[in-house]
């Protein structure tokens, strides 16, 4: 597709269960972003890909959540052991290079997708 | 900690310019200023960028002051589609990779 797309749209689940959200970026883009909104709030930078170098994990709330990306393709992020406060909007976003150039490169979002967790 | 300070939320009417001002103290030599838009239920979409003095597109303008400390973001002649949170992204001072930092967005609100 022409834009980044994410799935599900939504996930509902139950405390303490283990969730899996996928990003499609656009193709060519090297660099894959997820980052987290809750209700009202702005975006909470997660962790950032840039074509095969490690991943910039500082921005991860804890060590249950990961993430992976099988070079310039799809990334998954996982939440093990989801909490109520686990409950937001994932987005995922890409850009053509990365940050190198800091604010420099567009990123492009995907719609997101809806966590709730109960 | 935060690297941007916006104003939380603008009222405004319809045909009215808006602008909004983005503080960014710590911005680096080499980081350009990008101002993102987010209706709700959707993901941040760009807007407009630059580096210094003035940017103009279709959609609005970006002026930057010369010790690039700040920058506005301003929308003419706003409609009630201009209803949405801004986001003003600077890149992080010291050059770390991927950690941009998203300011916590103006909700604009536009009044027929």
């Amino acid at each position: 597709g022409a834009g980044v797309s994410q799935s599900p749209s939504n996930k509902v689940t139950e405390k303490g269960k283990d969730v899996e959200l996928r990003c499609d970026p656009i193709s060519g883009h090297t660099a894959l972003y997820w980052y987290r909104q809750r209700l009202g709030q702005g975006l909470e930078f997660l962790i950032y890909f840039q074509g095969n170098s490690a991943p910039d994990k500082s921005g991860l709330p804890s060590d249950r959540f990961s993430a992976e990306r099988t070079g310039e393709s799809v990334s998954t992020l996982t939440i093990q052991r989801t909490q109520q406060e686990d409950s937001a909007v994932y987005l995922c976003a890409s850009s053509r290079l990365g940050t190198s150039g800091g604010a420099r490169e567009t990123q492009y979002f995907g719609p997101g997708t809806r966590l709730l967790v109960l | 900690l935060a690297k941007t300070t916006q104003p939380i939320s603008m009222d405004s009417y319809e045909g009215q310019e808006v602008n909004i001002t983005c503080s960014h103290n710590n911005i680096a030599t080499n980081d350009y200023i990008t101002w993102y838009q987010q209706f709700p239920s959707q993901g941040p979409r760009f807007i407009i960028q630059g580096y210094k003095t003035k940017v103009t597109n279709e959609v609005a303008s970006l002026f930057i002051p010369a010790d690039r400390k700040s920058s506005t973001l301003s929308l003419p002649r706003v409609s009630l589609s201009d209803t949405a949170v801004y986001y003003c992204l600077v890149g992080e001072g010291g050059g770390s990779q991927g950690n941009l930092i998203f300011g916590k967005g103006t909700k604009l609100s536009v009044k027929p």
